[in-house]
């Protein structure tokens, strides 16, 4: 089975500090892995995607590292404030496929 | 405003009873999903569509139906068959391309009573 194993499931941070939140796979056919934020009640919406033929991709207070070897990948908030109090999910898609894997997810708290 | 809208918000089912909730999209999109969430789960994949008059069966497809009529449209019925109906169901669709990204509904949240 395709699977995305996302950690940790709740971490909480100080406002300014940084959140790390870890994503591993198995199937070496995935090439798109998206993350998507979700606040409480609505749907997820996509924040940062990364195909594996770069290592590292920024936009503004995000960043994803991508480790096609280790088939890891994380996603790091920099800077992190009140707002992005949020649950954050990892996910992958096989090439050429439709269908996207979701990790478990990571509620993320920070505190002001 | 172009954009996937889940109907209704909040759907309350008494156990034996037939529901299905609603998922229209004007954003031309050929592919269609429906996923549940349940909390430490993240989002399981119950069907979807690639294009209209065609579906498949995704990994917890068991107790649920689906049909595709229209392009636009991606209703979802949970059968008395479905064993813990209680979740948070989320509808998605997506374009063609390899780029192209997942836009969800705001989500309909069952409750069995």
């Amino acid at each position: 089975q395709q699977q995305v194993k996302q950690s940790p499931q709740s971490l909480i941070v100080q406002k300014g500090g940084i959140s790390i939140i870890n994503c591993a796979y198995e199937n070496t056919a995935f090439d798109y892995f998206p993350w998507y934020q979700q606040f409480p009640g609505k749907g997820p919406a996509l924040l940062i995607a990364i195909r594996p033929d770069v290592s590292e991709k920024k936009e503004g207070r995000f960043t994803i590292s991508f480790n096609k070897s280790a088939k890891q990948f994380s996603l790091h908030i920099m800077d992190s404030q009140p707002g992005d109090s949020a649950t954050y999910f990892c996910a992958a898609r096989v090439i050429g496929g439709s269908r996207l894997t979701f990790g478990e997810g990571t509620q993320l708290t920070v505190n002001p | 405003d172009g954009g996937i809208t889940q109907s209704p918000k909040y759907l309350f089912r008494k156990e034996g009873q037939n529901v299905t909730l609603s998922c229209e999209q004007n954003l031309n999109h050929d592919a269609m999903y429906w996923y549940r969430q349940d909390p430490g789960q993240g989002l399981r994949l119950i069907y979807y569509s690639q294009i209209v008059n065609d579906f498949q069966k995704g990994d917890i497809a068991e107790g649920y139906s689906v049909s595709r009529e229209k392009k636009e449209s991606f209703p979802l019925t949970v059968t008395s068959a479905q064993k813990n109906p209680t979740a948070f169901y989320l509808c998605a669709s997506r374009g063609q391309g390899e780029n192209t990204e997942a836009f969800f509904g705001q989500g309909t949240r069952l409750t069995v009573v």
